[in-house]
């Protein structure tokens, strides 16, 4: 089966960083993604990575690591908006998704 | 681009009644659908995908005698939840994919059913 481990939760200040860690287990890795999601709303695509290494996209950077199982969400700058849950997914067997258990940000002023 | 949408956004049912619940593809067609249900605080779980024209693949654990998927075109595809219990009351949520392999998938707003 699959299992992925993020934080439960995890508190910033307003222009901080903070990288939130996924780490998994699957067969037939495909690619890990990251979805945000604020309370009552969708869940929104934030990145994808297939490859190791860094992907940035504005103040958003993704890092995967495959050999290590691994990946990261990495948020700079930190605004109020951003507080929100954060879901890793891992993309396995090319059409199946699975997502982790989501990461409560909460950003505080 | 890329907008999904799902009808109706709230219902509230009765036990033992059946709903049903679209969501649409509104600016592209979608190769893949997916349903997922999300409980409070909670991940997405999966419950089925649905390709256009055929049958619905269910993940374990999910009845597809409960939940029948239609996915009638490539714009369009229904989950009812039938014969409703107080137990499935749950913000079900679908999302498409524009091709097959696609990484990114496109969420819609939700639907909150809750059943009395």
């Amino acid at each position: 089966g699959q299992s992925l481990e993020q934080p439960s939760e995890v508190t910033a200040v307003e222009g901080a960083i903070v990288q939130i860690n996924c780490t998994y287990q699957t067969s037939g890795f495909y690619g890990l993604s990251w979805y945000q999601q604020h309370d009552g709303g969708a869940p929104t695509f934030l990145s994808y990575n297939a490859l190791d290494g860094l992907e940035e996209t504005g103040r958003f950077s993704s890092f995967l690591s495959r050999s290590d199982s691994y990946g990261y969400l990495l948020l700079q700058e930190l605004q109020m908006k951003d507080s929100a849950s954060y879901f890793c997914a891992v993309i396995y067997n090319f059409n199946k998704f699975y997502f982790g258990s989501g990461t409560k940000l909460n950003v505080k002023p | 681009g890329a907008v999904v949408s799902q009808h109706p956004s709230r219902v509230i049912c009765k036990s033992g009644t059946s709903v049903k619940i679209e969501c649409r593809s509104l600016d592209f067609q979608a190769t893949t659908m997916f349903w997922y249900r999300q409980f409070p605080k909670k991940s997405l779980m999966l419950m089925a995908t649905s390709n256009e024209g055929s049958k619905a693949t269910y993940e374990q654990g999910v009845e597809k005698d409960k939940f029948l998927i239609n996915h009638a075109s490539l714009t369009l595809s229904t989950l009812t939840v039938t014969s409703a219990h107080p137990e499935d009351s749950s913000f079900y949520i679908c999302s498409a994919r524009d091709r097959a392999g696609a990484y990114e998938q496109y969420f819609g707003p939700g639907t909150r059913l809750t059943v009395t």
